[in-house]
């Protein structure tokens, strides 16, 4: 059974820094893994899909990674804005199948 | 382009009345279509998905069912509420492209039984 795991639970970072969100998963087989914001009391928005065959992609500050043979893939935000405050959901989709396995997300603030 | 919308944004209902959740998709045809809950300091919640009209998948044994009576209408449901149905549920779609299936969400509905 597939797993999703990210850590830390939540961060608290000063405006400006460079900082990395983990994110692990216990099946290598896998068909997509997406990494998504959500701001409080809102849906979620995709910031990047990664097919299993791609080691990362790109969007503007934003960079992930997946290495799927260790489970996992990180999210790398450059350069911190306040605005980038929200929580960070990573979501596998298991090969095979339609649907996402969700992590239970990284609670991130960006103090101005 | 695409737009997903869901309705109501929130809702208050008694426990043991009925529920009907719906979520509509805009701008693209035959797309998977995916209801998640979201509790209160947890993570999403797979409960339903549909790749086609009529076509419901159970992920999890619940008080809910679903429905997919347009291609792109999906539906959430329920006869007797339940204090534990409280959350956020979000109504998502997808489509199969050579660059993977990204989803999509809608602005959910945030349901609280009293």
């Amino acid at each position: 059974k597939q797993e999703v795991t990210q850590i830390p639970a939540a961060l608290s970072v000063p405006e400006g820094e460079n900082l990395v969100l983990n994110c692990s998963f216990t099946d290598s087989a896998i068909y997509n893994l997406q990494w998504f914001r959500q701001d409080p009391g809102k849906g979620l928005t995709s910031l990047l899909l990664i097919q299993s065959s791609q080691r990362e992609q790109t969007s503007g500050r934003l960079n992930a990674s997946l290495d799927k043979s260790s489970g996992r893939s990180t999210l790398y935000i450059a350069a911190s804005q306040p605005g980038d405050s929200a929580t960070y959901l990573c979501a596998v989709s298991p090969s095979g199948t339609y649907k996402y396995i969700f992590g239970t997300g990284t609670r991130l603030k960006v103090l101005a | 382009s695409q737009t997903i919308h869901q309705w109501p944004a929130t809702l208050v209902q008694p426990v043991g009345s009925p529920l009907s959740l719906e979520c509509t998709v805009e701008g693209t045809s035959n797309p998977n279509l995916y209801w998640y809950r979201q509790a209160a300091g947890r993570g999403l919640q797979l409960l339903f998905y549909s790749v086609g009209i009529g076509q419901i998948s159970s992920e999890v044994p619940q008080n809910l069912s679903a429905s997919r009576p347009q291609d792109r209408q999906f539906i959430l449901s329920s006869k007797k509420l339940l204090l534990s149905d409280s959350g956020f549920y979000l109504c998502a779609w997808s489509v199969p492209t050579s660059g993977g299936e990204t989803q999509y969400f809608g602005p959910g509905t945030r349901l609280l039984v009293l």
